[in-house]
């Protein structure tokens, strides 16, 4: 099946620094791509949907000036966080749109982010 | 409103035992359903996609039913297995002029016991 690959997997940083998370589609070409935020024991969270070629879209309530997408080939989206704060610490997953006639959705293996 | 919503919240069974999870969905118009398995830190992985026409697609231990007429579906999970400890969520795609929209459950919690 289809394969999303998320680097890195875990990442611990100081506050103030900023951390890129990539994703990636292995084995097939993505014009859509999602970051999800999950916190422990909740559901995922969708935050904005990443476009090739254009502006990503972000839910309501997500700062898109602190959390910087960017979508610049068919396989590789990548999501900045900037100006990392403890409250950012979270869990962060990528997903990818990889069927044209079903919409299914295949998923990276998550990013934990730690920020001290 | 395109809502999913998923009971129970979380399960505990013994090991070897079967459970059923329940998806229930106000999603329109309907494209796909499909359930995923997330373990603890990592992310979800499909276990079974059903279309309209589709009542019942199995995976393994794993048999998805889809009842489109009540928008209702379960996830049924025999002879349970330590590893089938995770989060399973049902996730709803509605297809309309403006493309795909996927809508997510909050997950049911699975617990299996030795």
């Amino acid at each position: 099946g289809a394969v999303v690959s998320q680097h890195p997997s875990w990442v611990i940083c100081k506050s103030g620094t900023s951390v890129k998370i990539e994703c990636r589609s292995l084995d097939f070409q993505a014009t859509t791509m999602f970051w999800y935020r999950q916190f422990p024991k909740q559901s995922l969270m969708l935050m904005a949907t990443s476009n090739e070629g254009s502006k990503a879209t972000y839910e309501q309530g997500v700062e898109k000036d602190k959390f910087l997408i960017n979508h610049a080939s068919l396989t590789l989206s990548t999501l900045t966080v900037t100006s990392a704060h403890p409250e950012d610490s979270s869990f962060y997953i990528c997903s990818a749109r990889a069927g044209i006639d079903t919409g299914e959705l295949f998923f990276g293996e998550g990013s934990r982010l730690t920020v001290l | 409103k395109n809502q999913v919503e998923q009971s129970p919240q979380s399960l505990i069974i013994l090991e070897g035992k079967n459970c059923t999870l329940q998806c229930n969905y106000t999603v329109s118009p309907f494209s796909n359903l499909r359930w995923y398995k997330q373990d603890t830190g990592r992310g979800p992985v499909s276990l079974t996609i059903m279309t309209f026409s589709e009542n019942t697609k199995s995976n393994g231990r794993y048999t998805a039913t889809l009842d489109a007429d009540t928008k209702q579906s379960s996830l049924h999970i025999t002879a349970s297995q330590l590893s089938d400890s995770a989060s399973y969520i049902c996730v709803v795609t509605r297809l309309n002029t403006g493309g795909f929209k996927t809508i997510f459950g909050a997950g049911t919690r699975l617990f299996v016991k030795a």
